[in-house]
């Protein structure tokens, strides 16, 4: 059992430019998510697939913000013309597909805007 | 919309203590709700869960949670803390009629001292 692995593990970048993490989910599991924690807050949601299909997203998402799954495998969140608000720990889980399921985690980015 | 309250940043109780962490929710028709954990410089790991049936669930490391529909808590309880128990631990709750959507707690510091 390999989890949940999230790449990468840190990223440091300069106020405006463009950033890309990457989400690689257990690998049976059909739905993946992507949250934001701040320090002393819990995981706030993004969005969320079901395979390929992005089937939420949340409001706190800008157009700055895109997500994709291809192929229902891993999945890529992009961040443009970051903002130093960006600043945050970016969280990717996984479960196996009805909602009552639970989620496992990966070890998130952390990342710092300039 | 769905939200989670957990009204203690911090819980500190000695080992071998009864502990509990406090949770209420607030969501439409029945919820799923869950418990997660949060150790330094790890991901989170899923504690336990409730989501129809007996009032009374066990999780992981002898943790158990009670659900109470009147008083819309969801407390997470051990009988005996153990030093290694200290954590940072998450409330979640769900909408079964938007299963997509987890909504977290700001999570409460439980540190149990020798």
């Amino acid at each position: 059992d390999t989890g949940v692995s999230q790449d990468p593990r840190h990223k440091i970048t300069k106020r405006g430019q463009n950033v890309t993490f990457r989400c690689d989910p257990i690998s049976e599991h059909n739905r993946l998510y992507w949250y934001r924690q701040t320090l002393g807050q819990g995981p706030e949601f993004l969005t969320y697939f079901q395979n390929e299909a992005q089937l939420e997203k949340s409001r706190l998402l800008s157009d700055r913000f895109s997500a994709e799954r291809p192929k229902g495998s891993f999945s890529t969140l992009e961040i443009q013309r970051t903002e130093q608000g960006d600043s945050a720990m970016y969280l990717c889980a996984s479960s196996l597909g009805p909602g009552w399921d639970e989620q496992f985690f990966g070890p998130g980015t952390r990342l710092t805007v300039l | 919309a769905q939200s989670v309250a957990q009204p203690e940043d911090q819980v500190n109780v000695a080992e071998g203590n009864p502990l509990t962490v406090k949770c209420t929710y607030s969501v439409s028709g029945n919820p799923y709700l869950f418990w997660y954990v949060q150790y330094p410089n790890r991901g989170l790991q899923f504690l336990l869960k409730y989501i129809t049936g007996d009032n009374l669930v066990k999780g992981s490391y002898g943790f158990e949670a009670e659900f109470n529909k009147s008083q819309t808590s969801f407390h997470l309880k051990k009988p005996s803390a153990l030093v290694s128990d200290s954590a940072l631990y998450f409330c979640a709750v769900r909408d079964p009629n938007n299963a997509g959507k987890s909504t977290f707690g700001d999570g409460t510091t439980l540190t149990v001292k020798p």
